[in-house]
């Protein structure tokens, strides 16, 4: 069964600090990854997504995130944090062939100034 | 466009209470989805309709139907409610092309508690 991995529960970064999130998938041959964010209150958001091609994918406000099969891992970066990233982030993989998708358990960022 | 919206925002229900969550989509997507978010376990799955007249169940669907009422629409019911469904629950839709995955489109959550 597909499984996807964020080890970190939460993090604390200062504002204007970098940020790197984790992230590990399983399913292996033909990931579909994809990292959402979700703020207070909210429904999840869509920041990036991987299919194939170039394994560095940008995304909005700012986040890019590498793909690396040999360690199974999409992490999600930023070089430079804002407060408003404060939110809680998500790691998603579906396969092909079928349109469920697993998500982490989550991330939650928390920026001090 | 609205995108996906969920009625009721909020519900607090009595254990064996009967309730239905509703869902909608303007973005003329086939695949429609309802999960539940606990606290430390993400989303999970509970039902999913990758087209109209046509549903499959997720990962947690134990106490729950759904009824994929036509395009627009996937209601989600819980027909004897207990407390251990109470979570906050998302509605999603997306457009998938052949074998290609989409992202999906977020509802913003009903919060339900079942005391």
């Amino acid at each position: 069964a597909q499984s996807v991995t964020q080890p970190d529960i939460h993090i604390t970064v200062s504002e204007g600090a970098s940020l790197e999130l984790r992230c590990n998938y399983s399913y292996g041959a033909t990931p579909y990854l994809f990292w959402y964010v979700q703020s207070p209150g909210q429904g999840l958001q869509l920041l990036l997504k991987y299919f194939s091609g170039d394994t560095l994918v940008q995304g909005i406000k700012g986040f890019e995130a590498e793909f690396k099969r040999s360690q199974s891992s999409f992490n999600l970066r930023k070089p430079s944090v804002h407060w408003s990233d404060a939110a809680e982030y998500f790691c998603a993989e579906a396969s092909g062939g079928y349109q469920k998708v697993t998500f982490g358990t989550g991330t939650k960022l928390q920026v001090i100034p | 466009n609205a995108g996906v919206t969920q009625t009721p925002k909020f519900q607090v229900l009595k254990t064996g209470q009967s309730m239905t969550l509703q869902c909608a989509q303007d973005m003329n997507h086939n695949s429609m989805y309802w999960y539940r978010q606990d606290p430390g376990m993400g989303l999970r799955l509970i039902y999913y309709s990758a087209s109209e007249g046509t549903t499959d169940k997720g990962e947690v669907p134990n106490g729950y139907n759904v009824s994929r009422l036509n395009k627009r629409e996937f209601s989600l019911r819980l027909e004897s409610a207990a407390p251990s469904q109470t979570s906050v629950y998302f509605c999603a839709s997306s457009e998938p092309t052949g074998r290609l995955v989409h992202e999906q489109y977020f509802g913003p959550g009903t919060r339900l508690t079942v005391t």
